[in-house]
Order: structure tokens, then C-alpha cells, then sequence
């Protein structure tokens, strides 16, 4: 079975620091990767994806994350976050393997980002 | 534009009351999902659904129910035996669920609550 661990619900960044917003996944082989973002009363956006090839992604917004399977983690980054930055960010992994009915998107619980005033 | 239009945004349900929320997708996609949000619980799967006239159910089924009549519409319905329905309800669709690097598009949720 698939897990996904964010570590830290909130983080607070002041406007123009580094956003780092972790993410490590437990899984018997290397899934496929997803972080996707929420802003208050709304769905979820994707931001970007890894499935193969280079595992630095780059994302909408100048987000970008780095799937490193030594650490089994895929943290998310800006170099410079924006006021309109703040929302809530979820991970998720689904099973290379899976498909048909076994399909599954398993996220993580969710890390609230806020910007300090 | 293509999207998932949820309706109504805010549901609001009495006791021993089955509700249903809608969810109409116009992107053409096969697969539809259920999820439930609760703070600080991510999102749980509730149904999903990978062609019309066919779903199965997610890891918190129990006290919903679900169909998949047409290609574009996923409704869900909440039942009285859904003990805590209280909870951001989140649809989804994607290309396919035959290959699990497809994303999943999201509608912008209906919030339901208990009177």
C-alpha cells in the first residue's frame, strides 16, 4: 500500500523567501507524483507531475519539485514566493503498476501555506 | 471552457434526509471520482466510476451511493445512513483510469452541513 507524508500542515514564508513545502512517499516501487494546490472554497489545481524522464519538474506559478528516489521524497520549491501564494498544497502518489480498476490517487493531508505580513 | 461544474456550492441537510450533489463534466474524460475533504484529513476517496454504467467504491463508501447514467454527469448522493456528512465534497474526472499518470481535474466542491 501507498502512503504520503507532508511533513508540517503550516508554513509561514515571508514574501520574496524560499518556499520548500516537504513530501516523502512510502511505496514498494517508484510512483508517479502530483502536487496540486487549493485556494480557499475551491478544488485542487494540478501544479505539475512527474511520471519519468527528468526528475526536476517545473510547474505553473515558478513552482518546481525534484523527485529524488534515494529519499523517496518529491519536495515542492519556489525561489520567491508571492502574497498570492497562500493557499493549501497536497501531494499525491498513485502505483505505476495500477490501472484499470486498481486505479488510485492517494494524497497526503495537506500543507497550509501562509505569507507573513 | 472545458471544466466540472459542482452544484449547489452550499447543500444543507436534515436529519434522516438523502441529499444529492451533482457533478457534469464537459472535458470528455471516461473516469469520474468522489472525494470527502476534511480539515486536516486530505482527501478521501469516496466512488469513482471508469466508464458510464460502471463504479466501484473508494475506501470510505458507506452511507453513499452513486451513478453513472450518462458519460458526463457522476451525481452523488449522501444518505441518512451517512451518520457525519458534514464535509467538503470534491469531484473530479480524468482522461482515462486506465493509466494512473493521468491527472485528475477538479470541480470547485459543494459544502455540505447538517442542520
Amino acid at each position: 500500500a501507498q502512503s504520503v507524508t507532508q511533513l508540517g500542515s503550516h508554513v509561514s514564508v515571508s514574501e520574496g523567501a524560499l518556499v520548500l513545502l516537504r513530501c516523502n512517499y512510502s511505496s514498494s516501487v517508484p510512483p508517479y507524483l502530483f502536487w496540486y494546490v487549493q485556494y480557499p472554497n475551491q478544488g485542487l489545481q494540478l501544479l505539475l507531475k512527474y511520471t519519468t524522464g527528468a526528475t526536476l519538474v517545473k510547474g505553473i506559478n515558478g513552482f518546481e519539485a525534484e523527485f529524488k528516489k534515494s529519499e523517496t521524497s518529491f519536495h515542492l520549491t519556489k525561489p520567491s514566493a508571492h502574497m498570492s501564494d497562500a493557499a493549501e498544497y497536497f501531494c499525491a502518489v498513485s502505483d505505476p503498476r495500477s490501472g484499470g480498476s486498481n486505479y488510485k490517487l492517494t494524497f497526503g493531508k495537506g500543507t497550509l501555506l501562509t505569507m507573513n505580513p | 471552457d472545458g471544466g466540472i461544474t459542482q452544484s449547489p456550492k452550499y447543500l444543507f441537510r436534515k436529519e434522516g434526509q438523502n441529499v444529492t450533489l451533482s457533478c457534469e463534466q464537459n472535458l470528455n474524460h471516461d473516469a469520474m471520482y468522489w472525494y470527502r475533504q476534511d480539515p486536516g484529513q486530505g482527501l478521501r476517496l469516496i466512488y469513482y466510476s471508469q466508464i458510464v454504467n460502471d463504479f466501484q467504491k473508494g475506501d470510505i463508501a458507506e452511507g453513499y451511493s452513486v451513478s453513472r447514467e450518462k458519460k458526463e454527469s457522476f451525481p452523488l448522493t449522501v444518505t441518512s445512513a451517512q451518520k457525519n456528512p458534514t464535509a467538503f465534497y470534491l469531484c473530479a474526472s480524468s482522461m482515462t483510469a486506465d493509466h494512473s499518470n493521468q491527472p485528475q481535474h477538479f470541480g470547485d466542491g459543494t459544502r455540505l452541513s447538517i442542520l
